[in-house]
């Protein structure tokens, strides 16, 4: 596609419901980002992948929060056993290559924890 | 803590008028990018600076990097209600793009 592109673009999920968001970025690019943008708040930084390799994940909240990149392509976001402050929209970014250009960003996903 | 503050949190303005946002860094900046986010979408890149003193202009929106790199601004000429949303500045740290945004500024533009 033109863009990235994030499914689903709503979740509700039960508390302890464990969810798994997806991330189609731009064919060819090589670094992916995931943030997660709670209300009211700007995005803050969770992981990032070049190509297949998850080169820092210091941003994850908590050991529940697990991403993959398999085959350096699409990109999977995980949360085991959601809490309700997980709910947030989550939002993925890709862009051509390591050095500094422009991060295009999909829709984002809203999870709501319930 | 918040490594990058926004002001005005929020503006209202009317139609036709002129605003400025301004994004202020604790630390000298790699690369400052700027982004406007519709409620519920995903953001929208409209600007990036690097060097100490550059200023860009995209239609009505000029951005601008001052000389030490800690400030940036952004102004609106004859805004109308299309420019209505969030804006976002976002902090480069030199690492693979990897971005610190400051918590936006939200513009509401009366027709």
């Amino acid at each position: 596609g033109a863009g990235v592109s994030q499914s689903p673009r709503y979740k509700v999920a039960k508390r302890g419901q464990d969810v798994a968001l997806r991330c189609d970025p731009i064919s060819g690019h090589v670094s992916l980002f995931w943030y997660q943008q709670a209300l009211g708040q700007g995005p803050e930084f969770l992981t990032y992948f070049q190509n297949e390799a998850q080169l820092d994940k210091s941003g994850l909240p908590s050991d529940r929060f697990f991403a993959e990149r398999p085959e350096g392509s699409v990109s999977t976001l995980k949360i085991q056993r959601t809490q309700q402050e997980d709910s947030a929209v989550y939002l993925c970014a890709s862009s051509r290559d390591r050095e500094n250009t422009e991060a295009f960003f999909g829709q984002g996903t809203r999870l709501t924890v319930v | 803590s918040q490594e990058l503050e926004q002001s005005p949190q929020s503006l209202i303005v009317q139609e036709g008028k002129n605003l400025t946002i301004n994004c202020t860094s604790s630390k000298t900046l790699y690369g400052l990018y700027w982004y406007k986010q519709k409620y519920g979408e995903g953001l929208i890149f409209l600007m990036m600076l690097q060097k100490g003193g550059e200023e860009k202009s995209h239609e009505k929106i000029t951005a601008k990097l001052d000389e030490k790199k800690q400030q940036s601004s952004l102004h609106i000429t004859a805004s109308q209600p299309s420019h209505a949303g969030i804006y976002l500045c976002g902090a480069d740290k030199g690492i693979y793009g990897k971005l610190t945004f400051g918590q936006g500024t939200i513009l509401t533009v009366h027709p």
